[in-house]
């Protein structure tokens, strides 16, 4: 368990308006990571953190952005919701150790654009 | 390309009876990791099994084991003596490098143990 969490845990949210999700980590791991989740689709990456303030876009990028000014925080950004956004969006953390590498999710976002 | 492929979308096995879950990885690394993840109905992912490409045993961890065939590009994920908590949905997972680490995922399977 990477002590991650995620706020807030559902939201509701109307066409147009612009969102913010916030994922927190207390174990000091490089990597963040941005994951939805749709049925079919498995799990894709959004975006992802290499170190504080440097950050990349994933697979389904488009509509999206992210922040990371601390270590431990990383922001998701929808700039201006639509339906297709409609997800459960998951935040991770990832650690590099010897040969072994490790990633840790959070619980997860429920996010309902209307 | 990087992918992951899980052709099980479904499984249906009864109690304590050993489950084994495919999944088959495409990929021209040579250094790389799987994963196993398990989903339960609550949403969280719990880490199941890691396997590195250069480990040599197959992963174990309690009654998870990991069926590692490097030649044949599978790492199939086998429970032992299923439980009911053991239904949810699984996925594999593989680490690539590509200017970070990253995990891409297959669909997943949803397993379904009956008592």
């Amino acid at each position: 368990d990477a002590g991650i969490t995620q706020s807030p845990r559902h939201k509701v949210t109307e066409t147009g308006t612009p969102v913010t999700l916030r994922c927190h980590q207390t174990e000091n791991h490089r990597y963040m990571y941005w994951y939805r989740q749709d049925p079919g689709h498995g799990l894709r990456l959004i975006h992802y953190s290499y170190g504080v303030k440097d950050t990349d876009k994933g697979e389904v990028s488009d509509g999206y952005s992210v922040s990371r000014s601390k270590t431990e925080d990383f922001l998701l950004t929808l700039e201006s919701a639509t339906s297709s956004q409609t997800s459960v969006y998951f935040c991770a953390t990832g650690n590099v150790r010897l040969a072994w590498y490790e990633q840790y999710f959070g619980p997860g976002t429920r996010l309902t654009v209307t | 390309a990087q992918k992951i492929t899980q052709t099980q979308p479904g499984m249906f096995v009864q109690e304590k009876e050993a489950v084994t879950l495919d999944c088959t990885y495409d990929t021209s690394d040579q250094s790389y990791g799987l994963f196993w993840y398990k989903q339960p109905s609550s949403g969280e992912m719990i880490f199941l099994i890691y396997q590195g490409s250069y480990d040599e045993q197959n992963a174990t961890e309690g009654r998870y084991s990991l069926n590692f065939q490097k030649a044949r590009k599978s790492a199939n994920l086998v429970i032992s003596a299923s439980q009911l908590g053991d239904s949810a949905m699984y996925f594999c997972a593989m680490r690539v490098f590509q200017g970070a680490q990253k995990l891409v995922f297959g669909q997943g399977t949803r397993l379904t143990i009956n008592p």
